[in-house]
């Protein structure tokens, strides 16, 4: 069945450093995938998307490229601030527009000062 | 932007009883609504997709009788998970489409049950 798997945390990082989070995705046929995140007390807020196999997408200095020959939608960030504190979920969707999101468990990210 | 919101963010009841929970577009009109569910450490689990006017579709394994979905304006759809029990206890999350934009769900920002 479709399925994401996304690496498990919780990440902490230092002010300005380099973030990559893991996504790796089952599915047959072609989904759409995103990268959704959640800061502390809000709801779920998109953060990017890609539709086809080697779409980038990016948003707030995110980028995540769909590699369709790994099956991966890797999150990453060149620098990250304390800001960029929260969880983030990568999520597919099969079944075209009208289609369901299957989300992965969601990896907490820390950023210290 | 589109804005979800939730009510009560936390609820706490006791066994047997019913509770509802409300999920509202402040500033759009939806026409599909969405209930999720999210377990500690877990992904959320749709759990039902609502539209307006019509029936809920429920998810398999979700019990339609237990968890009763109203979606009876464009604004708002109603959970009611009645007789709960310890095991319902979770994290409740709304979505909703904005009319026109399938690829954007709005998320609420969840309520946390506790059934005691």
């Amino acid at each position: 069945g479709n399925s994401v798997t996304q690496m498990e945390g919780p990440v902490t990082l230092s002010e300005e450093a380099f973030l990559t989070i893991n996504c790796t995705y089952t599915a047959t046929g072609y989904p759409s995938l995103f990268w959704y995140v959640q800061y502390p007390g809000e709801g779920l807020q998109l953060l990017l998307k890609a539709t086809k196999a080697d779409d980038k997408g990016s948003n707030k200095g995110f980028e995540a490229t769909y590699r369709k020959e790994t099956t991966s939608f890797h999150l990453e960030k060149g620098s990250v601030q304390v800001s960029d504190s929260a969880v983030y979920f990568c999520a597919l969707r099969y079944g075209g527009s009208q289609g369901n999101l299957i989300f992965g468990k969601g990896t907490k990210l820390s950023v210290k000062p | 932007g589109a804005v979800v919101s939730q009510h009560p963010s936390r609820v706490i009841c006791k066994s047997g009883t019913s509770v509802k929970i409300e999920c509202r577009s402040l500033d759009f009109q939806a026409t599909t609504m969405f209930w999720y569910r999210q377990f500690p450490k877990q992904s959320l689990m749709l759990m039902a997709t609502s539209n307006e006017g019509s029936k809920a579709t429920y998810e398999q394994g979700v019990e339609k009788d237990k968890f009763l979905i109203n979606h009876a304006s464009l604004t708002l759809s109603t959970l009611t998970v009645t007789s709960a029990h310890p095991e319902d206890s979770s994290f409740y999350i709304c979505s909703a489409n904005v009319q026109g934009t399938p690829y954007e769900q709005y998320f609420g920002p969840g309520t946390r049950l506790t059934v005691t």
